[in-house]
């Protein structure tokens, strides 16, 4: 049984770039959830994906957004990248439902120059 | 706003020694659940345990249990006869509203030989 998995492991962007980092979620999960983790931070919600739709939102700028396919999966974009997102982004999965358990992926890591 | 505070930011123990981690968490909810991750140096986290908040049992699951107390807001996590493979950093994660999880900056642990 797969767990969730992300795309790519690591990335290295310039400032003012673009960035789509992607996440399949566990077998039999359908809500997506992503997270920004700051080094020596815990994570921040950013935002979350059920039903090919934002659910809910954490306290980041409209440069992040998202998008669920049909298969469950997910993507998270940023545009005009600043030095300050880099970080590692956790994508989980979690079955539908009030706090069900989400279940985290290895994470992309991001690195801003 | 509601948050968790994970007082002890660095733990450093023997192995087979007990040691326990503490969390203090505010919510709005009043009824919820709460999660300890565990974050190994590979940087996934990895879910540990899962709590509702009605149901104030303490439990234990292998070398692992756990004290909630609603009326206090704590849910402290201790890990029995520890090993140097607990060594990581456990976040407490209490709700942060709907399906959010809230993080604080987590326990680093260090388990030695």
């Amino acid at each position: 049984d797969a767990g969730v998995t992300q795309s790519p492991t690591h990335l290295i962007k310039t400032r003012g770039q673009q960035v789509t980092l992607r996440c399949s979620p566990k077998s039999g999960h359908d809500t997506v959830s992503w997270y920004q983790q700051a080094l020596g931070q815990g994570p921040q919600f950013i935002f979350q994906y059920y039903e090919e739709e934002e659910r809910q939102r954490g306290n980041f700028p409209d440069r992040f957004s998202g998008h669920q396919f049909p298969n469950y999966s997910s993507e998270l974009n940023v545009n005009a990248l600043l030095l300050g997102d880099s970080a590692l982004y956790l994508c989980a999965s979690s079955a539908r439902g009030l706090q069900e358990t989400q279940y985290f992926g290895p994470g992309t890591r991001l690195l801003v120059l | 706003a509601q948050k968790v505070t994970q007082a002890q930011t660095e733990i450093s123990v023997v192995e087979k020694e007990d040691v326990t981690l503490d969390c203090v968490y505010e919510t709005r909810d009043t009824t919820y659940y709460l999660f300890w991750y565990k974050q190994p140096p590979s940087g996934e986290l990895v879910f540990l345990i899962r709590r509702n908040s009605f149901d104030e049992q303490n439990e234990i699951s292998g070398r692992y249990s756990w004290n909630f107390q609603k009326s206090t807001s704590s849910f402290n996590f201790t890990i029995t006869a520890s090993q140097v493979v607990d060594s990581a950093v456990y976040f407490c994660a209490p709700p942060g509203g709907g399906n959010k999880l809230t993080f604080g900056t987590g326990t680093q642990l260090k388990v030695e030989l």
